[in-house]
């Protein structure tokens, strides 16, 4: 089965950058999508279509794309981005999550 | 707006059956997918599947096809996802979610609006 890998943790300081990767041997053949989910809520999109923001992110999140590995970066990081991020992307007719990694920030 | 309202929590004993629901507006229901997202306690987020209420036209995780069944009502704008013999796997957080934009299945389409998510346990 189609499997996208993310690291299970990933830890940054306040006002640092963070990069979360998804890798998978297919990746780029579809678009990759981006999901944070904080303790107890329900998972909000952050990156559409590898790259876009959707209304009401702030800027500080990107996404980006080279090869079979894409990036979720978050540019000055803040308390508040503490959180679970999830991956998501295609394979044939099925929708794939990442298995998750939890962001740090401390 | 779009909202989507979850049925409550739910408590069953194995090999009970259960339909749970997800009501939608501020949108044409008919006219865009919704899906079904299960969260095992401490784990991930797990794709079920999608319905295109328009024509029932109807999408399966390889992997679940066959142990749930998701279904829609148009006239009241409904989403159901049924189990007809629940297990103690299915303990999970099931999420309703809709697909903003129009899915190019292998390539594009993600859930744009998530509901609030309904707690399944099931335990003897």
């Amino acid at each position: 089965s189609y499997e996208l890998t993310q690291p299970p943790s990933v830890s940054v300081s306040p006002g640092q950058t963070a990069n979360i990767t998804c890798s998978a041997d297919k990746l780029g053949d579809s678009f990759t999508y981006w999901f944070q989910q904080r303790p107890g809520q329900s998972p909000v999109l952050v990156i559409f279509q590898d790259n876009k923001r959707p209304s009401g992110i702030p800027e500080r999140f990107s996404g980006s794309i080279s090869g079979k590995t894409a990036t979720l970066t978050i540019t000055g990081t803040q308390p508040l981005d503490e959180a679970d991020y999830y991956c998501q992307a295609w394979d044939s007719n099925s929708l794939v999550f990442g298995g998750g990694t939890k962001l740090t920030v401390l | 707006e779009v909202q989507l309202v979850q049925s409550g929590g739910e408590v069953k004993k194995p090999g009970e059956s259960l339909r749970i629901s997800c009501q939608a507006s501020g949108y044409t229901f008919s006219a865009k997918w919704i899906g079904w997202v299960r969260q095992k306690p401490g784990k991930g987020l797990e794709w079920m599947g999608i319905i295109y209420p328009g024509d029932s036209d109807t999408r399966y995780s390889p992997s679940l096809e066959g142990q749930v069944t998701i279904s829609a009502d148009k006239s009241i704008t409904t989403a159901f996802l049924h189990w007809k013999t629940l297990k103690a796997s299915d303990t999970a957080m099931y999420y309703c979610a809709v697909v903003g934009h129009p899915i190019n299945f292998g390539v594009s389409g993600t859930f744009d609006f998530w509901g609030p998510g309904t707690q399944v346990t099931v335990s003897s």
